[in-house]
């Protein structure tokens, strides 16, 4: 089946450094990706759209210069918190759908994130 | 606007006992469902997903959903379940292919012996 990865599966920064989170789809290319964050014991919020050469759309209440994102290609999108907060530690879930129409998009395991 | 509803935050059930999570979606057409598990620390885990055809849809894991379109729901089930399914679950719709999921807050699951 499809494999969407995540590195890393766990960060812990000092705040005010900057933290990249890569997902990468492994066996199928995927124009679209997706970025969510969930919070302890609370479901899954999407950030932003992710697509393969364009500009991410960011969900509304989401700070794009503060969440970074980019799809340089077909099986890799990253995101790039910056200037990390504790307030932005959080669980972070990447997907893709893949370009052979499917029914279903694909997860990543997600990356906990801990800003100290 | 698209709204997905988990009515039940927590369930207890005993182990062999029956379980139901209940699911409802809130839009004019009929979306793509799906539901997911997540243990702890973990990501997702594809359960099942409905997309057309029969409304009782089997999944892993002993799982089974059924799309009932007049209530806009599509609750899991399992006959039995195991101190393992304990843990997060999410049901989830999509409207179109390629498109973001909208995800419900979830029901976690604790399994008592």
């Amino acid at each position: 089946g499809a494999v969407v990865s995540q590195h890393p599966s766990w960060v812990i920064c000092k705040s005010g450094t900057s933290v990249k989170i890569e997902c990468r789809s492994l066996d199928f290319q995927a124009t679209t990706m997706f970025w969510y964050r969930q919070f302890p014991k609370q479901s899954l919020m999407l950030m932003a759209t992710s697509n393969e050469g364009s500009k991410a759309t960011y969900e509304q209440g989401v700070e794009k210069d503060k969440f970074l994102i980019n799809h340089a290609s077909l099986t890799l999108s990253t995101l790039t918190v910056t200037s990390a907060h504790p307030e932005d530690s959080s669980f972070y879930i990447c997907s893709a759908w893949p370009m052979q129409p499917q029914e279903t998009q694909y997860f990543g395991p997600g990356t906990r994130l801990l800003v100290l | 606007a698209q709204s997905v509803t988990q009515p039940d935050i927590h369930i207890t059930v005993s182990e062999g006992a029956s379980l139901e999570l209940r699911c409802n979606y809130s839009y004019g057409a009929t979306p793509y469902l799906f539901w997911y598990v997540q243990s702890p620390g973990q990501g997702l885990q594809l359960l099942l997903k409905y997309f057309s055809g029969d409304t009782l849809v089997q999944g892993i894991k002993g799982f089974e959903a059924e799309f009932k379109r007049s209530q806009s729901s599509f609750n899991l089930r399992k006959p039995s379940v195991h101190w393992s399914d304990a843990a997060e679950y999410f049901c989830a719709v999509g409207w179109n292919t390629g498109n973001q999921f909208y995800f419900g807050t979830g029901t976690s699951l604790t399994v008592i012996p």
